[in-house]
């Protein structure tokens, strides 16, 4: 399995500001995820990263609120823009290796937005 | 389309019982079905995963795993819980690609 890490672990952040958050993976892997936890939730796909291109966002969220960038195969970003408390949440990584295998995931961001 | 529904939000056992997570799922497709385990304060972590194979599948920590078809359920049971194994557990079920649905969790206490 991949190893995933994150950066940064945790932060608290003003509202009106924004917090890039990375992921790094220790092999190419074909596709990277970016999940969202809010406080007692369960996970929420947030979009996928694409090499090379535009993110593919799911139902609900927007490139302006939450800009991915993935510049090559074992690397991304997630920005969260123009924060709010409703922002607090665990922000997850996930990998696969390759398509239509298992998912491994990142230990998670967690941000607190006041 | 597809669904998750993970019976219990809560289960308590005391230390050295057995644990059983129940999980119901919806699939339209021949499904892919996982189980993820997350600490306080962690990741999520997989703990088995369901691909067609043997219908009992072993993970990792002494869990296991029964798919039943014709019950649409993928009920995780370990024979002895440990004190370690307090953490969320999330049910989830794949579409083949890359597309996952999340169950809502299970909390799981251990008394010791």
């Amino acid at each position: 399995s991949a190893v995933i890490s994150q950066k940064p672990s945790r932060d608290i952040c003003q509202r009106g500001t924004s917090l890039t958050i990375q992921c790094q993976v220790d092999s190419q892997v074909t596709m990277m995820f970016w999940y969202r936890q809010q406080p007692g939730q369960s996970l929420t796909l947030i979009a996928t990263a694409n090499q090379g291109s535009e993110a593919t966002y799911e139902s609900g969220f927007v490139i302006d609120k939450f800009p991915i960038s993935r510049p090559n195969l074992t690397f991304s970003t997630l920005t969260v823009s123009n924060m709010s408390p409703e922002d607090s949440s665990i922000y997850l990584c996930s990998v696969t290796p390759r398509i239509q295998e298992t998912q491994y995931f990142g230990p998670g961001t967690r941000l607190l937005v006041l | 389309a597809q669904s998750v529904t993970q019976l219990d939000s809560h289960v308590s056992v005391s230390e050295g019982t057995p644990v059983l997570l129940r999980c119901n799922y919806s699939s339209s497709y021949s499904p892919s079905l996982f189980w993820y385990v997350q600490h306080p304060n962690k990741g999520l972590q997989l703990l088995l995963k369901y691909t067609s194979a043997a219908t009992l599948v072993k993970g990792i920590n002494g869990f296991e795993a029964e798919f039943k078809k014709s019950e649409t359920s993928f009920h995780l049971t370990k024979p002895s819980a440990h004190m370690s194994d307090a953490a969320e557990y999330f049910c989830v079920v794949g579409d083949g690609g890359y597309k996952l649905s999340f169950g809502a969790g299970t909390t799981v206490t251990v008394r010791a």
